[in-house]
């Protein structure tokens, strides 16, 4: 069991321009989360999939982001036109979700950091 | 919706003396309820999760959070710290009924003073 990873680990941008961020979950793990985090901040909700389907967004998730995983295994993040207020740590998750109150543990990444500038 | 708050964003202790970082928690839903560590630069680790059941529940490296419904708090406890538990502590909870999204709080830095 390898863990989540994430690619690449650190991005530095320049305004207005598109970045890419993947996650390798868990193998065999039929959940997966991206949430972001800033500076002195816990880390915030964006979006999760069941397999391949995109079950809940956040209002946070604006319509320069968006996310896939087209297979139901690697997932992508794309942020389009860049702007400074996306600088942080955008972190990927995993679980094996099981039914109703299965309480299962969710397993983060290492996270991806966002510079904009 | 649910919240959670971290009152103490900051804790100094000194190596090898007890710990609490407090966490409190809303919701108008039965929760689960979760710490997670963070070391610089990485990731974050789970390390310990209430379900249900014995409301004290504990980690392999020592730490124990006990829940409590009436005052709906989740703190977390060492008796004795070591330097390498430096790190941020993020309490975290979900409703659990199929929907396991985590909502977190602001964290607090435990720093271990030699």
């Amino acid at each position: 069991d390898t863990g989540v990873s994430q690619d690449p680990r650190h991005k530095i941008t320049k305004r207005g321009q598109n970045v890419t961020f993947r996650c390798d979950p868990i193998s065999e793990h039929n959940r997966l989360y991206w949430y972001r985090q800033t500076l002195g901040q816990g880390p915030e909700f964006l979006t999760y999939f069941q397999n391949e389907a995109q079950l809940e967004k956040s209002r946070l998730l604006s319509d320069r982001f968006s996310a896939e995983r087209p297979k139901g295994s690697f997932s992508t993040l794309e942020i389009q036109r860049t702007e400074q207020g996306d600088s942080a740590m955008y972190l990927c998750a995993s679980s094996q979700w099981t039914g109703v109150n299965s309480g299962n543990t969710i397993y983060f990444g290492e996270g991806s950091w966002l510079t904009v500038v | 919706a649910q919240s959670v708050t971290q009152l103490d964003s900051q804790v100094p202790v000194f190596e090898e003396a007890p710990v609490e970082l407090r966490c409190n928690y809303s919701s108008s839903v039965s929760v689960y309820l979760f710490w997670y560590v963070q070391y610089p630069n990485q990731g974050l680790q789970l390390l310990l999760k209430y379900l249900s059941g014995s409301t004290l529940v504990e980690s392999i490296n020592g730490f124990e959070a006990e829940f409590n419904k009436s005052q709906t708090s989740f703190h977390l406890r060492k008796p004795s710290v070591h330097i390498s538990d430096t790190a941020e502590y993020f309490c975290a909870v979900s409703q659990g009924f199929g929907n396991e999204k985590l909502t977190f709080g602001t964290g607090t830095r435990l720093t271990i003073i030699p």
